[in-house]
């Protein structure tokens, strides 16, 4: 079946470090590949997306590429800030009639200043 | 703005109420879904809709039921429930896969504890 796999953590940085949160999935086809974010208390808003294998997705500061050849879109910022804590979910949607997003369990970020 | 409301932000239940909670969004999108969010488990699917009246089950619907009357709107349903539906209940909308606008919006949440 489909799946993505990405780390719960939590993730605790200082401000101003680099992020990379990994992202792995297994797809019978050939997804779109999306982040979302959620910050405390509020539902899930895209943060970035790639449709296709070597596309670079990017919003906010933050990058994913996705690699086919990996089956990965890891998530990358070169310097976090604290207003970026927050639950970060990697997900996929499949090509095709699937109407379904099959979502990673979310990774919480959090910054310390 | 596309916007999706949810009816509560937190509710209080007893074990063996029914209990209702409404989603509406104003994008005119024809898919809507209902997750339930817990720590450790991410997001898993409940039911979606991909039309007025009609519907699908997701990954995990037993013990809930869903409506969609109006194309806006979509209702997630507990018939009785139960403590181990206490959780956060995420509605969330999107126009379908073919229309290449694959983004998802997603409702503020539900806190739902039963007791």
């Amino acid at each position: 079946g489909n799946s993505v796999t990405q780390m719960e953590g939590p993730v605790t940085l200082s401000e101003e470090a680099f992020l990379t949160i990994n992202c792995t999935y297994t797809a019978t086809g050939y997804p779109s590949l999306f982040w979302y974010v959620q910050y405390p208390g509020e539902g899930l808003q895209l943060l970035l997306k790639a449709t296709k294998a070597d596309d670079k997705g990017s919003n906010k500061g933050f990058e994913a590429t996705y690699r086919k050849e990996t089956t990965s879109f890891h998530l990358e910022k070169g310097s976090v800030q604290v207003s970026d804590s927050a639950v970060y979910f990697c997900a996929l949607l499949l090509s095709g009639g699937y109407q379904k997003v099959t979502f990673g369990i979310g990774t919480k970020l959090q910054v310390i200043p | 703005d596309v916007k999706v409301t949810q009816s509560s932000r937190y509710l209080v239940k007893r074990t063996g109420e029914k209990v209702f909670l409404e989603c509406v969004q104003d994008m005119d999108h024809e898919n809507m879904f209902w997750y339930r969010q817990d720590p450790g488990l991410g997001l898993r699917l409940i039911y979606f809709s991909y039309d007025v009246k009609m519907k699908e089950k997701g990954d995990i619907p037993e013990g809930y039921s869903v409506s969609r009357e109006k194309k806006e709107r979509f209702s997630l349903i507990l018939e009785s429930a139960s403590t181990n539906q206490t959780s956060m209940y995420l509605c969330a909308s999107r126009f379908p896969r073919t229309s290449g606008k694959e983004t998802q919006y997603f409702g503020p949440g539900t806190r739902l504890l039963v007791l």
